[in-house]
């Protein structure tokens, strides 16, 4: 079946600093979805990406969807306590079949002040 | 805005018995889904349903099942548990759109533990 790699799988970093994660297939996907879970909590969704090459903000959020459809990475700028969690990227088939979402491991952040 | 909740939060019961996991959507998204997240393994689809009484495999459904009489209501239930069904198990909801994929939204989860 199809995989995500997502890498890093774990990241420890000073507060302020940038962070920059991605997810690579060897699938093209329609749609790339990054969600970051808090202990405890479901997956919130933080970007949608739905064409080539599109870049989309979030506050210090910021990820693109690869040229390829086969990649997208998330960076984060001058990160903050509350940004520690893990990461999620997602990628959906095309075909108007919802249930094609892949999930890759997850990056998991820890920002020490 | 209640969203999409989960219910129980935390549960543990014994091998073999039968237990179900409740999920309600207020949005009234066509699509729901779920999932169990494992160490190692991540977010796995379980089932998932695209309207009421529609509902399909996702890649891990062995073991478990489900229903869809109401499209605000999904349950998921576990005939007969094992340990290996221990986990924390998310339900997602999306809206229908012919043109994109509709992101998913998550509940909180049910943290279920088989002894």
């Amino acid at each position: 079946g199809q995989q995500l790699n997502q890498s890093p799988q774990s990241m420890f970093i000073q507060e302020g600093e940038d962070v920059s994660m991605n997810c690579t297939s060897s699938s093209i996907f329609n749609t790339w979805l990054w969600y970051k879970q808090d202990p405890g909590e479901g997956p919130v969704l933080l970007i949608a990406l739905y064409k080539a090459g599109e870049l989309t903000s979030n506050g210090r959020l910021t990820a693109q969807f690869g040229i390829t459809r086969k990649d997208s990475f998330l960076n984060i700028s001058a990160s903050i306590p509350s940004d520690v969690g893990i990461y999620f990227c997602a990628g959906q088939l095309g075909g108007g079949s919802q249930g094609n979402l892949i999930f890759g491991k997850g990056t998991k952040l820890s920002v020490k002040p | 805005d209640a969203g999409i909740t989960q219910s129980p939060r935390y549960k543990i019961t014994e091998t073999g018995r039968q237990v179900t996991l409740m999920c309600h959507q207020t949005w009234s998204h066509s699509y729901m889904f779920w999932y169990r997240q494992d160490l190692g393994h991540g977010l796995r689809l379980i089932y998932y349903s695209a309207a009421a009484d529609i509902t399909d495999k996702g890649e891990v459904p062995d073991g478990y099942v489900v229903s869809r009489s109401k499209t605000e209501n999904f349950p998921l239930t576990l005939e007969s548990a094992t340990r290996s069904q221990t986990s924390v198990y998310f339900c997602a909801s999306s809206d229908e759109d012919l043109y994109s994929n509709q992101p998913q939204h998550f509940g909180d989860g049910t943290r279920l533990s088989i002894l």
